[in-house]
């Protein structure tokens, strides 16, 4: 059984779309987090919950919305897509707290490119 | 806002040689975690650091943990293909980024057989 899943794994579409992103983690993990991944390969965080609570909310358009339906899940929506959206965008999970992160247990990553 | 600088960027060797990849700060974190990711994966935990100074070992690949906690090195004896991959090191629980992981922008090594 896969830990950190997401779908899509490919995503390809056109400017002014919405689309929205799917993760589920089965390690009973407390907190979820959502990252971007852009052509450079830095890793940079978007969004934390705990608990189906939003933790950290970095400095993202509000185009991007995350969703939480219980602990388990962590979906992320984004509406009127531009160019620069395009990146691989990973979910991961991790035990306990926000305050002591350990480790991270990262999906497979989602490939949004926008045309 | 925190950042962690990798040296170098991209790195091709042949198989068989060492090579050492620097994670530098100006901020303290209480612990450094470094990642390796393939193509098409997500990046995957080798080691977490945590006391200054710390030295963990992981067959070949062998870990520091900077006295002051800023800095760490991973460095890996007799490269292989195998070892070829994205490395990545992540601060954590440093001033102002509680619950978050800073990530370096991440080392390309490309190991030649």
């Amino acid at each position: 059984d896969t830990a950190v899943s997401q779908t899509p794994k490919y995503l390809v579409t056109q400017m002014g779309n919405d689309k929205s992103i799917k993760c589920e983690q089965n390690l009973g993990h407390d907190t979820m987090y959502w990252y971007k991944q852009d052509s450079k390969k830095f890793l940079k965080i978007m969004f934390s919950y705990n608990n189906k609570e939003l933790i950290i909310n970095e400095t993202v358009p509000n185009r991007f919305s995350p969703k939480s339906p219980d602990k388990a899940h962590l979906n992320l929506h984004i509406n009127s897509l531009e160019l620069g959206d395009s990146a691989v965008y990973f979910c991961a999970s991790s035990r306990g707290l926000a305050g002591a992160i350990g480790e991270l247990f990262f999906g497979e990553g989602s490939r949004l490119t926008v045309l | 806002t925190q950042l962690l600088e990798q040296s170098p960027q991209f790195l091709s060797i042949q198989e068989g040689e060492n090579l050492t990849v620097y994670c530098n700060s100006s901020s303290v974190f209480s612990s450094l975690q470094w990642y390796r990711q393939e193509p098409g994966e997500g990046p995957v935990l080798l080691v977490t650091v945590v006391t200054g100074g710390e030295v963990k070992k992981l067959k070949r690949l062998t870990f520091q943990f900077g006295d002051a906690r800023k800095d760490s090195s991973l460095h890996i004896t007799a490269a292989q293909p195998g070892d070829t991959g994205l490395y990545l090191c992540a601060g954590a629980g440093g001033s102002g980024n509680t619950g978050k992981l800073i990530f370096g922008q991440g080392t390309t090594l490309q190991v030649k057989p």
